[in-house]
């Protein structure tokens, strides 16, 4: 159980172009999924909190015009990344918190969006 | 702002020699998490400490919650090739916004 997918698991774009990153939570709801951004050999880094039926909390310094966050449902949320630059190339985790039995608050992440911007 | 000091940031050894890595903090969390990532995936759960004083064990894998539940620590008994990997430690401060430690990347020669 507690299993979350990630589509597309690799995508290649042009400058300019805009790129959605779908995380869906397969076995379980989630009111709250985590949207990430991780360099090599480091930590994930929160982008933003989104929550199921309301707007996304960014993090200090991510732009929300730019990493756009839908969560219409319970089992889905999606990142839209406007006007990629090579500079947004990276690789992006998303995770979903079980809305019930999940009294620790535990994650299950996604296998992440590795984004390259040409 | 809850912070979580992960170290050593980089490790590497030995195929059979034993190792720790440490999270420690300021702050008092209700849980912490430790997860496992591989290159090019997403991270995987190990294990969660809900009790000070805690000690789990998996495998060869052995995992301690401080009294206080505000430092943990992973100890690895005979690493092998196959433990290597960026391990993270994830605290749950009751926010329900998770705070990470900056992780350790593990290297194990083989």
């Amino acid at each position: 159980g507690a299993v979350v997918s990630q589509h597309p698991s690799r995508v290649i774009c042009k400058s300019g172009t805009s790129v959605k990153i779908e995380c869906r939570s397969l076995d379980f709801q989630a009111t709250t999924m985590f949207w990430y951004r991780q360099f090599p050999k480091q930590s994930l880094m929160l982008m933003a909190t989104s929550n199921e039926g309301s707007k996304a909390t960014y993090e200090q310094g991510v732009e929300k015009d730019k990493f756009l966050i839908n969560h219409a449902s319970l089992t889905l949320s999606t990142l839209t990344v406007t006007s990629a630059h090579p500079e947004d190339s990276s690789f992006y985790i998303c995770s979903a918190s079980p809305t019930t039995g999940n009294s620790y608050n535990e994650q299950f992440f996604g296998p992440g969006t590795r984004l390259t911007v040409l | 702002t809850q912070l979580l000091e992960q170290s050593p940031q980089f490790l590497s050894i030995q195929e059979g020699e034993n190792l720790t890595v440490y999270c420690n903090s300021s702050s008092v969390f209700s849980s912490l998490q430790w997860y496992r990532q591989e290159p090019g995936e997403g991270p995987v759960l190990l294990v969660t400490v809900v009790t000070g004083g805690e000690v789990k064990k998996l495998k060869r894998l052995t995992f301690q919650f401080g009294d206080a539940r505000k430092d943990s620590s992973l100890h690895i008994t005979a690493a092998q090739p196959g433990d290597t990997g960026l391990y993270l430690c994830v605290g749950e401060g009751g926010s329900y916004i998770p705070t990470f430690g900056r992780g350790t990347s593990l290297i194990v020669h083989p």
